[in-house]
């Protein structure tokens, strides 16, 4: 069961960039790695997702090293909206990879001020 | 709208009475989730389904829990003999399987408090 470690809470700036590493040393070969922000009263929303290496959208990039044991989520330039909690998940996605790529685990509050 | 839609948003209900949520996922989406979570926790996962089959549960789910979801389309979620540990949010998701579309979309939860 590949098991997720991350900042219980974070604080940043206005138009900073917001780095969110996450730990995962037993993930597996077919394990990817996936983000997800929540707000207040809302459901998660996926923001990214990646195998290794980087992977880029319009709202974030993942870094990835080669040893896949850990991964950054990283938020460019960010606004008061970026206030939310971001979850790690990793597990197979693919195949549904039974529970374990449905663990969010307490994920990392973010806060950021004006 | 075509996300997750769920009913009702809240709930409220004594001890010991059944309650039944439900979900519409999107339509082409053939996966879909529950999960449940409770104040500065995250969703702890409980379901899900492919289709109409029923392909995890987690073995924390009490047997007072049971899902379904009849022809594959919407699902629902129902508890029996409520207790107050189970006042929750009750999330749902639901997604593809297909590769490169694997993302969740969660609807916007059903709020469950148990008196």
């Amino acid at each position: 069961l590949a098991k997720t470690t991350q900042p219980i809470s974070m604080d940043s700036y206005e138009g900073q960039e917001v780095n969110i590493t996450c730990s995962h040393n037993n993930i597996a070969t077919n394990d990817y790695i996936t983000w997800y922000q929540q707000f207040p009263s809302q459901g998660p929303r996926f923001i990214i997702q990646g195998y290794k290496t980087k992977v880029t959208n319009e709202v974030a990039s993942l870094f990835i090293p080669a040893d896949r044991k850990s991964s950054t989520l990283s938020l460019p330039r960010v606004s008061l909206s970026d206030t939310a909690v971001y979850y790690c998940l990793v597990g197979d996605t693919y195949s549904g990879g039974g529970a374990d790529g449905l663990t969010f685990g307490k994920g990392t509050h973010l806060i950021i001020q004006p | 709208d075509t996300g997750v839609s769920q009913n009702p948003r809240h709930k409220i209900t004594k001890r010991g009475q059944n309650v039944t949520f439900r979900c519409d996922p999107i339509s082409e989406h053939n996966r879909l989730y529950w999960y449940r979570q409770t104040l500065g926790q995250g969703p702890e996962f409980l379901t899900y389904f492919q289709n109409e089959a029923q392909l995890e549960k987690s073995r924390l789910l009490s047997d007072r829990f049971s899902a379904e979801r009849p022809k594959g389309s919407f699902s629902t979620l129902e508890i029996q003999r409520t207790e107050q540990g189970d006042s929750a949010m009750y999330l749902c998701a639901s997604s593809l399987s297909d590769a490169g579309l694997r993302e969740q979309y969660f609807g916007p939860g059903t709020r469950l408090t148990v008196t």
